[in-house]
């Protein structure tokens, strides 16, 4: 099985702040990769898909990007709407796995 | 539009059967497939398995012994059962959808149904 190594476990981060969540993939996965958000209650939301691709009606302070075996999502300027659990799932092959979570903390 | 809706019940005794039903409107179970996910409280979140738009399935290993997914596509509806049922079941389970090729990857997701194993 892949495996996803999410980075970090948690953070806290103060408004307008740049911030950075990673996965790291342990087989090669390509750009096959979503990251969702996950607010308390809810259901997860998908945010990018295909590493790097902004889904439907997500702020564009949202972005993903890859280098190699690592995967990132960015929010370049951090508002309090943002504060989740946000999670990455590889879609490359079956089982499909995700990430351990990171949950973002507004300071 | 599109829209995914689990149900099912909200307890269930260790050792016993657990059957949700995944009701889905606004696209066809024959375009798309349907996967399972679930998240135990405060954890993270663990893929189960799909039943793809030609009714074939996939199943995460670790669970593959005790789970069955299935549809009736004349009531848009996906079945999953998973039998003898344990503590660490408890979690709330989704239902999502899929079609790798339009980029409709885990779009759209149900609510959530909250499942607890206990006596």
């Amino acid at each position: 099985d892949i495996q996803m190594t999410q980075s970090p476990s948690s953070m806290s981060a103060s408004l307008g702040d740049r911030v950075t969540i990673t996965c790291q993939a342990s087989q090669d996965i390509g750009n096959n990769l979503i990251w969702f958000q996950q607010k308390p209650g809810k259901s997860p939301r998908r945010m990018i898909y295909y590493a790097t691709n902004l889904a439907n009606g997500v702020p564009s302070r949202f972005s993903g990007s890859r280098s190699g075996s690592d995967y990132s999502l960015t929010i370049i300027s951090l508002e309090s709407e943002d504060m989740a659990d946000y999670h990455c799932l590889q879609y490359k092959q079956y089982p499909l796995t995700f990430g351990s979570g990171t949950k973002l903390e507004i300071k | 539009q599109v829209q995914l809706k689990e149900s099912g019940p909200g307890l269930v005794q260790p050792s016993q059967t657990l059957s949700l039903t995944c009701t889905v409107s606004g696209f066809s179970l024959t375009d798309y497939s349907v996967h399972w996910v679930r998240q135990p409280p405060g954890k993270g979140l663990e893929w189960m398995g799909r039943i793809q738009s030609g009714g074939s399935t996939d199943y995460n290993s670790a669970l593959k012994s005790r789970l069955s997914i299935s549809r009736d596509t004349s009531k848009s509806q996906v079945f999953l059962k998973m039998n003898s049922l344990q503590t660490e079941d408890t979690a709330i389970y989704f239902c999502t959808r899929a079609h790798y090729y339009s980029g409709h990857y885990f779009d759209y997701w149900g609510q959530g149904v909250m499942v607890t194993v206990s006596s």
